[in-house]
């Protein structure tokens, strides 16, 4: 069986700082990793995936996340936070590439102040 | 890049009526389609896959009964919320495989039952 937690439900930074969003993940075979956003009354979409290969995977709109077998962990993060990543972020593991049938965190809504 | 649409975006309903919900693929064939539950300030919840041209897989708990989930063409799912309770105001988000790569979701649909 597959499970994420999401450490934090409510993260706050100012505009510039850093931003860490963190991501645990339970999982009987290789995971997939992915890592969605969501703004207000919208659907998902797709910020990054670790599927193989390089454990560090690079994203949209600046954001990185690494894979940590050893931690099993997959946190996300930005150097610099923009008044526009404020959004809800979701952490979700998949037995496939495609991510489909998705098992996801419980989310974590960053707010940017300025 | 690939377009999953979905229609309505919202919908108000009176107690006891069905809804209908329309997951389209705009610009790509979708064997496999997945329909998702988000209740407010929570995560998404898998609720069932939608196989092309046979019935649907339900996760635990969800009751196929209750959701009548059709996936007739490669570009079309849509989800029956029946005789509709408040208790199933929900923002329901549908997902489109594309080819077994990735998966794109729709802008979801909030539904209000009063």
């Amino acid at each position: 069986a597959q499970s994420v937690t999401q450490l934090g439900s409510h993260v706050s930074v100012s505009e510039g700082a850093l931003v860490l969003l963190r991501c645990n993940y339970s999982s009987s075979v290789p995971p997939y990793l992915f890592w969605y956003v969501q703004y207000p009354n919208q659907g998902l979409q797709l910020l990054l995936k670790y599927t193989t290969g390089a454990t560090l995977v690079k994203g949209i709109n600046g954001f990185e996340a690494e894979f940590k077998k050893s931690e099993t962990s997959f946190h996300l993060t930005k150097p610099s936070a923009h008044m526009s990543d404020a959004a809800e972020y979701f952490c979700a593991v998949s037995e496939n590439q495609a991510g489909t049938a998705l098992i996801f965190g419980k989310g974590t809504t960053l707010s940017v102040s300025s | 890049g690939a377009v999953v649409s979905q229609h309505p975006s919202r919908v108000i309903c009176k107690s006891g009526t069905s809804v209908k919900i329309e997951c389209r693929s705009l610009d790509f064939q979708a064997t496999t389609m997945f329909w998702y539950r988000q209740f407010p300030k929570q995560s998404l919840m898998l609720m069932a896959t939608s196989n092309e041209g046979s019935k649907a897989t339900y996760e635990q708990g969800v009751e196929k009964d209750k959701f009548l989930i059709n996936h007739a063409s490669l570009t079309l799912s849509t989800l029956t919320v029946t005789s509709a309770h408040p208790e199933d105001s929900s923002f329901y988000i549908c997902s489109a495989e594309l080819g077994g790569t990735e998966a794109f979701f729709g802008q979801g649909t909030r539904l209000t039952v009063v």
